[in-house]
């Protein structure tokens, strides 16, 4: 059992590039996020989905966007590359709401230079 | 008011040493919290959940204060496996989970 696999781990990019990071995981949960942690700061959500089908904004969502095709993949999409959004991306499942936990992805680390 | 707030610390206690960590957040009507632990350059990792009661698990014991809008996070008998960043997660409302920007503890010899 997987639980929430990322891919790449490591990526260096050029501004204005563009990448999708992945996500997926393998315990049917419903709900899937995705947050980004700066140096010495705590995670701060991207998006997130509570469906197939289904996305919603969270509290930085500017640069990125998001889609839900299968409960099992959430991938998130850089279009024009920043040095802003030099961070580590973690990405993580739960099975319904906000009343459980949340299982996270070991992240994927992103330079843009 | 800082919506999730916690002392970045840092903690250094020795081993043996009971801890305690606070987490303030600003919305009276959150109905749930959680510890992280985050290891460098690791995952969040869950800890436990924080029930209005409060919870045991072993040597970690949590504890919501409604009233003042905190939740606490007691260490007893430190080891030095214990030496991480705490996270705590509030729900603000709806899907809203906020992460604190953690506090890092080093338990030392």
């Amino acid at each position: 059992n997987a639980g929430v696999t990322q891919t790449p781990k490591f990526r260096i990019l050029k501004i204005g590039q563009s990448m999708t990071l992945q996500c997926t995981q393998d315990m049917n949960h419903n709900y899937m996020y995705w947050y980004r942690q700066d140096p010495g700061m705590g995670l701060k959500l991207i998006y997130y989905s509570v469906g197939a089908g289904i996305t919603d904004k969270g509290e930085v969502p500017n640069g990125y966007n998001v889609s839900r095709s299968t409960t099992e993949d959430f991938p998130l999409r850089l279009e024009l590359a920043a040095p802003s959004q030099t961070s580590v991306y973690f990405c993580a499942s739960s099975p319904a709401g906000t009343f459980q936990p949340q299982h996270f992805g070991d992240g994927t680390r992103l330079s843009i230079l | 008011r800082k919506e999730v707030e916690q002392d970045p610390g840092p903690f250094n206690v020795p081993e043996g040493a009971t801890v305690a960590f606070n987490c303030t957040y600003s919305n009276s009507a959150s109905q749930s919290f959680f510890w992280y632990r985050q290891d460098c350059r690791k995952e969040p990792k869950l800890l436990m959940s924080v029930y209005s009661s409060g919870n045991e698990d072993g040597r970690f014991t949590a504890q919501l204060n409604r009233a003042s809008q905190y939740i606490s996070l007691l260490i007893r008998d430190s080891k030095l496996s214990d030496s991480a960043t705490y996270l705590c997660v509030v729900n603000l409302g709806g899907n809203d989970m906020r992460f604190g920007a953690g506090t890092r503890l080093t338990v030392k010899p």
